[in-house]
């Protein structure tokens, strides 16, 4: 059974640093891999997609990579912000199957 | 998001009642999903539609079932809810199953005494 690890699980910073979050897979044999942001008591708001033939996407301060070789993905965001402060969610797909979630991490940024 | 709406947004039942919740999409999108997301355990998926009138189990499907007779409606039954299935359900749309990116509603929080 495939299952999603997010590491740190919560992470602390302050303004203006630059952080890697992390996400690994059981089973490598990923599909592609979608990056989400989740706002207290909100929905999902995709950040990034990396398809199957591709190993990373950026988006503003955003930069996601996919090493499907170890089943391994990270999300860095540069030069945070306290609106940055959310749940990340990572997810992936196999073939055969719908997007399996890991269970996030929580980013607090501080002014 | 503007292309995909859920009802109610909130939702208080009891214990032995049916519920159902509604996922609408307006993006003609083929595939529909209900995942439900509970503190320490993430988002997990419970039935997923590849087409009108056909849908498949996910991994917590027990206690719930899923109908779709039109491509912009994917409903979530509780035939008799219980305080287990007090959760919030997200419902998400793609176009494709794997190579296109998941969208997702708002969801709906329900709460089962």
């Amino acid at each position: 059974k495939q299952e999603v690890t997010q590491i740190p699980a919560a992470l602390s910073v302050p303004e203006g640093e630059n952080l890697v979050l992390n996400c690994s897979f059981t089973d490598s044999a990923i599909y592609n891999l979608q990056w989400f942001r989740q706002d207290p008591g909100k929905g999902l708001t995709s950040l990034l997609l990396i398809q199957s033939s591709q190993r990373e996407q950026t988006s503003g301060r955003l930069n996601a990579s996919l090493d499907k070789s170890s089943g391994r993905s990270t999300l860095y965001i540069a030069a945070s912000q306290p609106g940055d402060s959310a749940t990340y969610l990572c997810a992936g797909y196999q073939a055969g199957t719908a997007l399996i979630f890991g269970k996030g991490t929580t980013l607090s940024v501080s002014s | 998001d503007a292309g995909i709406t859920q009802s109610p947004r909130h939702k208080v039942t009891e214990t032995g009642t049916p519920v159902t919740l509604r996922c609408h999409q307006t993006e003609n999108h083929r595939y529909m999903y209900w995942y439900r997301q509970d503190p320490g355990h993430g988002l997990r998926l419970i039935h997923y539609s590849y087409g009108v009138k056909d849908t498949d189990k996910g991994e917590v499907s027990d206690g719930y079932s899923v109908s779709r007779s039109k491509t912009e409606d994917f409903l979530l039954t509780l035939e008799s809810a219980t305080s287990s299935q007090t959760s919030v359900y997200f419902c998400a749309i793609s176009e494709g199953p794997g190579a296109y990116g998941y969208t997702f509603g708002s969801g709906t929080r329900l709460t089962v005494v």
